[in-house]
């Protein structure tokens, strides 16, 4: 069955802190998303890649930065978080053209 | 811009009632939408629901169904009867054929059903 893993599930960190949300998937896709998602505005595209060393920005990028190291991980940096960011964050992958794109099950980021 | 606007939640609906969630969308840069549902359970990520993704088509699953209406440029999602494992958060969204990851989504309708 296809899988997205995220890790941590929970995590609190101190503002100016530095903090790194880790994605695998085992599914063979090239795509791989981040998302975050906060009350009152659905989820919104942060960064995403389409293979190992491919970056490209989403729809929110300011604040992050984002590295795929293989095709299976993809991670999500926040090198001086601020309370701004804190948020639910959904990691996803999916192929190309008409398929079924998989979410993880999200990681709870609260910036104190 | 591309955007989506669906029900604001909360919403509580008696189980075996029927259920309507709106969603609207405005795809100005998509020459193709593509429409989604995804549902959130408590605990878990998002799953599909039902998508899509030519206009004039309906799409259905597990009892839910949604028409896309390119007119109204809408896209409601339907049960004629509702359970207690239907409570969740229901996302509407829009994509492009191309890369059906790159989502636009609604802001989510929670929805809580009553015994």
């Amino acid at each position: 069955e296809a899988a997205v893993t995220q890790s941590p599930r929970n995590k609190v960190t101190v503002t100016g802190g530095n903090v790194t949300l880790s994605c695998r998937q085992t599914n063979s896709h090239n795509y791989m998303y981040w998302y975050r998602q906060d009350t009152g505005h659905g989820l919104r595209l942060i960064h995403y890649s389409y293979g190992a060393g491919n970056l490209q920005i989403g729809d929110v990028p300011d604040g992050y930065k984002a590295t795929r190291t293989t095709q299976e991980d993809f991670f999500l940096l926040l090198e001086l978080a601020s309370p701004s960011q804190t948020s639910l964050y959904f990691c996803a992958s999916s192929d190309v053209g008409n398929t079924e794109v998989f979410f993880g099950k999200g990681t709870r980021l609260t910036v104190v | 811009g591309d955007s989506v606007t669906q029900t604001e939640g909360p919403v509580t609906v008696s189980e075996s009632e029927s259920l309507i969630i709106n969603c609207t969308y405005s795809a100005t840069s998509i020459a193709y939408p593509n429409l989604f549902w995804y549902v959130r359970y408590p605990g878990e990520g998002l799953q599909l629901l039902l998508k899509v993704i030519t206009a004039g088509q309906k799409g259905s699953s597990r009892g839910f169904e949604a028409t896309y209406n390119k007119e109204t440029t809408s896209f409601h999602l339907q049960k004629a009867s509702v359970q207690e494992s239907d409570s969740a958060v229901y996302y509407c969204a829009l994509g492009s054929n191309y890369n059906q990851g790159k989502l636009i989504f609604g802001q989510g309708t929670k929805l809580s059903i009553k015994p």
